[in-house]
């Protein structure tokens, strides 16, 4: 089944570095936009970042701009977040999504379906 | 940026219920709009797209509406498995922003 698979989430220092995987399996990953989206503890959803589908268009939250990076091996069916300058607000659950389009108005529909199930990451001293 | 906000931030409603949840944004988003359902402890999952495009497997009780700036998402007859929190997602343009977020609870 489509399925994507979040890792490498864990404790780490404010300043320091942190690379995040999303496996997907199930359907052609080669063919679909990715994007993260980050959970902090008890709060809304916050959309982080975006690839298109064969790397070569990136987008970012200014949030995070110029700190985390956005990658993708389409050989290996994975997506990366490599996030730098961690600081103590980035602590949150980081889920990546896969991007469907369909229909057509000006723009097409664009929605996040299936979503991984996330992995913590926490920046704490 | 466009800013989303849903009213209400929480509700408590009985099983059988019909609920609304509304959904406002800062600009026109025509119909780039989508609804997504979490559970405590779950990742997110998408119901509906597009503003009133029901996400296959997704129960017919839950339908969207809407267009431009204000939008709802209505369940007709509460289930015990619908008690969760909804957000609504601009697909209008990045920063694809979401809701705050509506807690729904049980009575």
């Amino acid at each position: 089944q489509v399925q994507l698979v979040e890792s490498g989430g864990g404790v780490v220092q404010p300043g320091r570095s942190l690379r995040l995987s999303c496996a997907a399996s199930g359907f052609a990953f080669s063919s679909y936009a990715v994007h993260w989206v980050r959970q902090a503890p008890g709060k809304g959803l916050e959309w982080v970042t975006v690839i298109s589908y064969d790397g070569t268009k990136k987008d970012y939250a200014d949030s995070v701009k110029g700190r985390f990076t956005i990658s993708r091996d389409n050989s290996k069916n994975t997506l990366y977040l490599q996030m730098n300058s961690l600081r103590t607000e980035d602590t949150a659950i980081y889920y990546c999504a896969r991007e469907a389009v369909g229909g057509y108005d000006a723009l097409p529909y664009k929605w996040f379906d299936p979503w991984g199930q996330g992995t913590l990451v926490t920046v704490s001293s | 940026d466009i800013q989303m906000t849903q009213s209400p931030s929480s509700l408590s409603a009985s099983v059988g219920d019909r609920v609304t949840i509304t959904c406002r944004a800062s600009q026109s988003i025509s119909s780039y709009l989508n609804w997504y359902q979490q559970k405590p402890g779950k990742a997110p999952k998408l119901l509906i797209y597009a503003t009133s495009s029901l996400q296959s497997g997704v129960p017919s009780r839950f339908s969207g509406s809407g267009s431009g700036t204000d939008f709802t998402l209505t369940i007709s007859s509460l289930q015990r498995e619908d008690f969760a929190t909804y957000y609504c997602q601009q697909s209008y343009s990045t920063p694809y922003t979401f809701g705050q977020g509506t807690k729904l609870e049980i009575k």
